[in-house]
């Protein structure tokens, strides 16, 4: 069975501090994307990850990708307010995404 | 582009009543999908198409039914509504080899 196990499943940061994000696959797929959704709105694509390896940034976020170990993890450096959200990891399999259950930030002063 | 826009944006349906949610996408994109959310879930795939005439079921696709005449046009349709399918539904497209673009969603209340 196609799985994505995200953890924590919930999260309540203080701003300033760092913290990891998990997210298990199941499959050898090499190509995992990380989205992000603000309460009542639609997802937003934040990285695509293709290849063993992969690390990407953008702001307080890095993105990295072990195909080995059938993990990625996205990485919060320094949280603010506004990253508060729900963030989910999705693994391409066959024409088709599988997301995860999502882990939901909160960022308080 | 208008890029994915979904109608109706909110809904609500009698338990046995059917309707039929439209997607459209302006980018010419091959793929297209249907998700569900139920409340604190994450995305369930309904049905997806590689291209016009050609569907697939995913991991929910009781309840519901798709058709693809056009490489535009994906609508959902749901018949007989019972509250289990109570959700928000999102579409998605993706051209080959490429990032999936989702639409606003509608959100669907089956009382």
């Amino acid at each position: 069975e196609l799985k994505v196990e995200q953890n924590p499943l919930f999260l309540s940061m203080q701003e300033g501090k760092n913290y990891t994000i998990y997210c298990n696959y199941s499959t050898t797929s090499d190509r995992l994307y990380w989205y992000r959704q603000d309460p009542g709105k639609s997802l937003e694509s934040l990285f695509v990850l293709l290849s063993n390896g992969a690390v990407k940034q953008e702001g307080r976020l890095m993105a990295s990708l072990d195909t080995k170990a059938r993990l990625s993890t996205l990485h919060i450096t320094a949280a603010v307010h506004d990253l508060s959200a729900t963030y989910f990891c999705a693994e391409f399999n066959t024409d088709k995404l599988i997301f995860g259950t999502g882990t939901r930030l909160q960022v308080f002063p | 582009n208008a890029g994915v826009t979904q109608t109706p944006k909110f809904r609500i349906l009698k338990i046995g009543q059917s309707m039929t949610l439209q997607c459209t996408q302006d980018m010419n994109h091959n793929y297209m999908y249907w998700y569900r959310q139920d409340p604190g879930m994450g995305l369930k795939l309904i049905y997806y198409s590689v291209g016009a005439g050609i569907t697939d079921k995913g991991e929910v696709p009781n309840g519901y039914n798709v058709s693809r005449s056009t490489t535009e046009d994906f609508p959902l349709r749901l018949e007989l509504a019972a509250p289990s399918q109570t959700s928000v539904y999102f579409c998605a497209s993706r051209p080959p080899g490429g990032e999936q673009f989702f639409g606003p969603g509608t959100r669907l209340t089956v009382l």
